[in-house]
Order: structure tokens, then C-alpha cells, then sequence
């Protein structure tokens, strides 16, 4: 079993519509998590980490999970910028930091 | 803002030849890494460095090495390039062990 999961997708949504997706992690010793959004041809960026209490910025807002090991992000009103790759990241230390292989999205107009 | 920045966005190189990626950032962060990223296999890491001089393996350390003598500057070394090393080369920072990490653009490195 991969040490994080992603859905590959392709998740092809309306433009305004609600999408979320989902990320499972199978180390319970995971101490952070992160999504990262990246476009194509170009480097990962930070879009938010996530707490255990969940936190939103905007339109997005992601979920921590323990108990069942997984973490989520849902994209409210979804733009056309919106499509990209999203990638789900656990980390427990130092050089312990696992990248999912991530979900593709495409808002479509 | 926190600002990664790498020597070269696109380097073709011919087989043989060694080759340095140089990484640098200026937020003052203790972890640095090295990754290459592949179509459907992700980001892989290569080495990382949590201090200067000190450096431990990833995942995927063969064919390559590292330096860091200065706490900003992280490089990666292909002692002898392969085609096999063809890939998108991503250089990240990170302020804290469990803190989120910083991407540089990334290197496209072409070996022929």
C-alpha cells in the first residue's frame, strides 16, 4: 500500500461548482499535512497546511482526519484558474515527507 | 516571501558530462532538499540537508551527490549524467522539521 493515496482523477467540474477530494495516509506517526497545488510545467506551491481542527482560506478549506487517515480539500465556486494538479503531503520529520502523486482538475467554462 | 531560486531553468547536457544544479534560498530556512519529478512516479527525493554540511540520502541517491557549505546554498551534483537522469529537478526549503517546504521553479535537464 502506497504511504499516501490520491484519487489520479481526472476531476472534470462546471465552473462554480463545489468539488473535494480526498487523500489517505497509512503512517499514523504523520505529524503534518500539507496540500500543494502545482500547474503544469511548473514547481509545487503552497496552497495550505492542515489542522487538526480544520481550517478554511477563501474559497478552500481542508480537513485532517486522524482517526481514519485521511486529509481532504474542498474548493468552493471553483474558477477556470482553479485547474491543476493537487498534491496531498504527510510528514513526520525531517526527510520523512511523502508527496501523493496527486488528483488532476479541470474546471470547465 | 519566501523565495527559492534555482541557477537554470532548462540545461541540456551530453552523456558523461558532470552536472551542477545550484539552489538557493533567502528565508534563512535549516532544511533544504533535492527532488526529481517524473511522469507517474511524482516527486522523489534525492538528498536533503538539515544544517550546514550535513547532508543524509532520500530515496533515490544514486548517481548523485551534494554540497552545502553555506546555510543558503544547496547543490546537487551529477558526477556523470545519464539519459536515465533526464528529468524535472525541483529544489525545496523548509523552516522547521515539520514545517510546510518552499519550491524553487524546477530545472528541466535534458540528457542526450
Amino acid at each position: 500500500r502506497k504511504e499516501v493515496e490520491q484519487d489520479p482523477g481526472p476531476f472534470n467540474v462546471p465552473e462554480g461548482a463545489t468539488v473535494a477530494f480526498n487523500c489517505t495516509y497509512s503512517n499514523s506517526a504523520s505529524q503534518s499535512f500539507f496540500w500543494y497545488r502545482q500547474d503544469c510545467r511548473k514547481e509545487p506551491k503552497l496552497l495550505m497546511s492542515v489542522y487538526s481542527s480544520g481550517n478554511e482560506d477563501g474559497r478552500f478549506t481542508a480537513q485532517l482526519n486522524r482517526a481514519s487517515q485521511y486529509i481532504s480539500l474542498l474548493i468552493r465556486d471553483s474558477k477556470l484558474s482553479d485547474s491543476a494538479t493537487y498534491l496531498c503531503v504527510a510528514r513526520r520529520g525531517d526527510d520523512k515527507i511523502i508527496f501523493g502523486k496527486g488528483t488532476r482538475l479541470h474546471i470547465l467554462p | 516571501d519566501v523565495k527559492v531560486t534555482q541557477s537554470s531553468r532548462y540545461l541540456v547536457k551530453r552523456t558523461g558530462e558532470k552536472v551542477f544544479l545550484e539552489c538557493v534560498q533567502d528565508m534563512d530556512h535549516e532544511n533544504m532538499f533535492w527532488y526529481r519529478q517524473d511522469p507517474g512516479l511524482g516527486l522523489r527525493l534525492i538528498y536533503f540537508s538539515y544544517d550546514v554540511k550535513m547532508k543524509e540520502k532520500g530515496d533515490i541517491p544514486e548517481g548523485y551527490s551534494v554540497s552545502r557549505e553555506k546555510k543558503e546554498r544547496f547543490s546537487l551534483i551529477l558526477e556523470s549524467a545519464s539519459t536515465n537522469q533526464t528529468s524535472m529537478y525541483l529544489c525545496a526549503s523548509s523552516p522547521l522539521s515539520y514545517g510546510e517546504q518552499y519550491f524553487g521553479p524546477g530545472t528541466r535537464l535534458t540528457v542526450t
